[in-house]
C-alpha cells in the first residue's frame, strides 16, 4: 500500500526565516511520482512541483527548493527567507498508478 | 481560460436528500478524479476516470456515484447523503491517465445535516 507521511502538522516561523516541511512516503513501486501542492487560505490548490523516482536532482524555483532521496524515501520542501504570502498549508503526494495519495498537510504560518 | 470548475460552491443539505456535485473541465483532459479533504487527513481519493465510460474507485468509495458520459464533465453523486459526509470536495484533472499534474477545481464545501 503507498502511504504519504507529514510528520509537521504545524511550523510557525517569523518572516525571513528558512523552513523546511517534511515529507516520507512508502511505495513498493519502481516507477512512481511525488508532488507538492499548495493549499492558501483561499482554499484552492496550487500545484508547486512534480518529480519522477528516476530523477533525483535537487530542484530549485526561486525561493522553493526541493530536496529528493530515494535511499530515505524523502521528498522534503524548503522555503528560503520565508514570506507572509506562503502561509499555507502544504500537501505532498505520491502516484504510481491512476490513483493519488496524499499526505495529511503541513500547515505553516509566516509571522511578519 | 483553462481551468476546472464546481458547483455548487456551497451546499447544505439534509440527510437522504440525493444530491449532484458537477464538475468540468475545459482542457480535454483524459483523467478526472474526486477527492475529500477533512481535517488531518489531507485529501483522499473518492472515484477516478481515465476516459469515457471508464471509472474505478479510490479509497473511500462508499457513499457515492460518479459517471462520465462526456470527457469534459463527472458529476459526484450523493444519493443518500449522511453528516459522515461533510467535507470540502474537490475535483481534479489531468491530461494523461498516468500519474500526470492534476489541476483543481476551487471545491464544494458540503455540509450535510
Amino acid at each position: 500500500a503507498q502511504k504519504v507521511t507529514q510528520a509537521q502538522t504545524e511550523i510557525s516561523v517569523v518572516e525571513k526565516e528558512d523552513v523546511t516541511l517534511d515529507c516520507v512516503y512508502e511505495t513498493r513501486d519502481t516507477t512512481y511520482y511525488l508532488f507538492w501542492y499548495k493549499q492558501p487560505p483561499s482554499g484552492e490548490l496550487v500545484f508547486l512541483i512534480r518529480r519522477n523516482s528516476f530523477d533525483e536532482q535537487n530542484e530549485i524555483s526561486g525561493r522553493y527548493s526541493w530536496n529528493f532521496q530515494k535511499s530515505t524515501s524523502s521528498f522534503n520542501f524548503t522555503i528560503t527567507a520565508s514570506q507572509v504570502v506562503d502561509s499555507a498549508v502544504y500537501f505532498c503526494a505520491l502516484s504510481s498508478g491512476q490513483n493519488f495519495v496524499f499526505g495529511p498537510g503541513t500547515r505553516l504560518s509566516v509571522l511578519p | 481560460e483553462a481551468q476546472v470548475t464546481q458547483n455548487p460552491r456551497y451546499l447544505i443539505t439534509v440527510t437522504g436528500k440525493k444530491l449532484t456535485v458537477t464538475c468540468s473541465q475545459n482542457m480535454n483532459h483524459e483523467y478526472m478524479s474526486w477527492y475529500r479533504q477533512d481535517p488531518g487527513l489531507g485529501l483522499r481519493q473518492i472515484y477516478y476516470s481515465m476516459n469515457v465510460e471508464v471509472t474505478d474507485k479510490g479509497d473511500v468509495p462508499e457513499g457515492y456515484k460518479v459517471s462520465r458520459k462526456e470527457k469534459r464533465n463527472f458529476p459526484l453523486i450523493l444519493e443518500s447523503p449522511s453528516p459522515n459526509q461533510t467535507s470540502l470536495y474537490f475535483c481534479a484533472s489531468s491530461l494523461w491517465t498516468s500519474p500526470d499534474t492534476q489541476y483543481f477545481g476551487p471545491g464544494t464545501r458540503l455540509t450535510v445535516l
